[in-house]
């Protein structure tokens, strides 16, 4: 099946520190969608882009919906405690069922010892 | 927070056994969605639905089967649970107008069969 390649797996983060993650894949997307999962619990919804060049804010997190259509990118500004857990993008390949959303790996964001 | 809840959350159950989880919506969505969690695979999608009696399979869908008779209600069923089925299973739900694409998630049941 269709893959998104999200990178990195893991990361370390120290309070403060400024912190990039993406999503890449071969096909078109007309829809990237990022969300965090904390242990125990389901995905979160943070933002959504819908245009290609699009960049969207919420808070200390900003993603952008790469020009090519092909990737997808997330960063975290100033990072805190809380923004540990599983980061997760999600696409809707262009020509794909209605709704069905292919998922990226995850990436995990750990506080450094 | 989406009203969206599973049941039951834990379960335990042995091979062989038949199994149903529960996805209850208060959102009124169209859409609905069961996806399982596993490590090294991130989220699969079983089935789904896109109305009352309109379901459709998904990337992973052998050995599950689903029903839906009410807006709010989306069922997965395991006939015959196997060891390869422990897993986390997520509901989501889209209404499908707003952007069109945007899934909420329940919270999860985790599911062991010995």
């Amino acid at each position: 099946g269709q893959q998104l390649n999200q990178s990195p797996q893991s990361m370390f983060i120290q309070e403060g520190e400024d912190v990039s993650m993406n999503c890449t894949s071969s096909s078109i997307f007309n829809t990237w969608l990022w969300y965090k999962q904390d242990p125990g619990e389901g995905p979160v919804l943070l933002i959504a882009l819908y245009k290609a060049g699009e960049l969207t804010s919420n808070g200390r997190l900003t993603a952008q919906f790469g020009i090519t259509r092909k990737d997808s990118f997330l960063n975290i500004s100033a990072s805190i405690p809380s923004d540990v857990g599983i980061y997760f993008c999600a696409g809707q390949l262009q020509g794909g069922s209605q709704g069905n959303l292919i998922f990226g790996k995850g990436t995990k964001l750990s506080v450094k010892p | 927070d989406a009203g969206i809840t599973q049941s039951p959350r834990h379960k335990v159950t042995e091979t062989g056994t038949p199994v149903t989880l529960r996805c209850h919506q208060t959102e009124n969505h169209r859409y609905m969605y069961w996806y399982r969690q596993d490590p090294g695979h991130g989220l699969r999608l079983i089935h789904y639905s896109y109305g009352v009696k309109d379901t459709d399979k998904g990337e992973v869908s052998d050995g599950y089967s689903v029903s839906r008779s009410k807006t709010e209600d989306f069922l997965l069923t395991l006939e015959s649970a196997t060891s390869s089925q422990t897993s986390v299973y997520f509901c989501a739900i889209s209404d499908g107008f707003s952007g069109g694409y945007e899934q909420y998630f329940g919270p999860g049941t985790r599911l062991t069969v010995t």
